[in-house]
């Protein structure tokens, strides 16, 4: 099946500490996108990502940061800049912009603060 | 940017069609309108897209009026399994960043 793959569901964080939240696709998509989503909100944009070796900040990108060396993978780093990480982390990919094609969600990361 | 503006939450009944309203009055020219479902602790999945009039496939209708200011997403005949937040996502068709997801409307769906 094709589908976007988020880990771990779970992580937790120490403070001081980078943690990288991982997201794989085979849906052979070009677009990438990492959303922050806090409770009772809806999603924003921190990263995406057009084509491989190649990414633009987002709506919110301050203390993230990521890399897309491979069309499959793009993974997200909440670094100890970001002083409030706790929240849904959702990683999506399309075959175009979000207006032009459907994106396909993975089933998130929830992310707090040990 | 088209900011969305959706009712916070709605109830219905199993059976009952149900309409959900999304407001954008800001709305350009190249904006799509995208309706997705979201289940608690999941990622969103899609269910309609629309630029103008309506939109049907096999689990809803989308209605955008001529002036295109507001859309709503029709779900005929809700079960149980319809509770779930839906989302109202206005987006620019040729750019990867111009686009506003909105908070959501809680649907619940009573027996």
């Amino acid at each position: 099946d094709g589908g976007i793959t988020q880990s771990p569901k779970y992580l937790f964080r120490k403070e001081g500490q980078n943690v990288t939240l991982s997201c794989e696709q085979n849906l052979n998509h070009d677009a990438m996108y990492w959303y922050r989503q806090d409770p009772g909100q809806g999603l924003r944009l921190i990263y995406y990502s057009q084509i491989v070796n190649d990414f633009q900040k987002g709506d919110i990108a301050e203390g993230y940061s990521v890399s897309r060396e491979k069309k499959e993978s793009f993974p997200l780093t909440v670094t100890s800049a970001q002083k409030n990480p706790t929240a849904f982390y959702l990683c999506a990919s399309s075959s175009g912009t979000v207006s032009s094609q459907p994106q396909h969600f993975g089933d998130g990361t929830r992310l707090s603060i040990l | 940017l088209a900011k969305t503006t959706q009712p916070i939450s709605m109830d219905s009944y199993e059976g009952q069609e149900v309409n959900i309203t999304c407001s954008h009055n800001n709305i350009a020219t190249n904006d799509y309108i995208t309706w997705y479902q979201q289940f608690p602790s999941q990622g969103p999945r899609f269910i309609i897209q629309g630029y103008k009039t309506k939109v049907t496939n096999e689990v809803a209708s989308l209605f955008i009026p001529a002036d295109r200011k507001s859309s709503t997403l029709s779900l005929p005949r809700v079960s149980l399994s319809d509770t779930a937040v839906y989302y109202c996502l206005v987006g620019d068709e040729y750019n990867f960043n111009k686009f506003y997801f909105g908070s959501g409307t809680k649907l619940n769906v009573k027996p």
